[in-house]
């Protein structure tokens, strides 16, 4: 089968730095994508690593290990409109596999 | 990249009837996407419809429960049938961004409830 695991929920404040992790299993790979959705809104993309290391997009970074199967969203510099469901997404040949998802909520 | 237009945005249905979800795509694409995303959950991938060819139903989905339509590269139609309470949800169609776009836009979802 095909699983992404990734923590329910993380808090945080104003400023801060975070981290969401996503591990998976998946029978096809190609690459991961992180995607944010806003309650009510539909899913937006953020990155998307195909090989190992670190991408950066301004205050967002990803990661991934293809060997561990595991990748990363580094969120810094956190701010209020921060607070969404981030979700892991494997792409997979020609569709997206996504993961369990993680709320964010940043306080004040 | 690629703008979707999702319709209806919301929806009351009586148990038993049918509804015909919408997306247009602001351009040609080879594939389009139906998701199901229940409240609180993350996103289930329906079936992929390519045009000119059955969609492609994932483990879970059938075809007579959710008949789809890909008449041309720019529009879809998903169809929920037979609904029953448990399939009040969101739906969500979506697309590959396009040359040189590594991630994929989605519509702004159909906000199904069944009474």
């Amino acid at each position: 089968g095909q699983s992404l695991e990734q923590p329910s929920e993380v808090t945080a404040v104003e400023g801060a730095i975070v981290q969401i992790n996503c591990t998976y299993q998946t029978s096809g790979f190609y690459g991961l994508s992180w995607y944010q959705q806003h309650d009510g809104g539909a899913p937006t993309f953020l990155s998307y690593n195909a090989l190992d290391g670190l991408e950066e997009t301004g205050r967002f970074s990803s990661f991934l290990s293809r060997s561990d199967s595991y990748g990363y969203l580094l969120l810094q510099e956190l701010q209020m409109k921060d607070s969404a469901s981030y979700f892991c997404a494997v792409v997979n040949t020609d569709k997206l596999i996504f993961g369990t998802g993680t709320r964010l909520q940043v306080f004040p | 990249s690629a703008v979707i237009s999702q319709k209806p945005s919301r929806d009351i249905c009586q148990r038993g009837t049918s509804l015909t979800i919408q997306c247009q795509v602001d351009s040609q694409v080879t594939m389009m996407f139906w998701y199901r995303q229940q409240p609180g959950q993350s996103l289930t991938l329906i079936a992929t419809a390519n045009q000119g060819s059955e969609a492609t139903y994932e483990s879970g989905f059938v075809i007579d429960k959710f008949p789809i339509s890909r008449p041309n590269l720019t529009f879809s139609t998903l169809t929920v049938s037979n609904m029953s309470p448990e399939d009040s949800s969101i739906y969500l169609c979506s697309v590959e961004g396009g040359e040189g776009q590594r991630g994929y836009t989605f519509g702004s979802g159909t906000r199904l409830t069944v009474v």
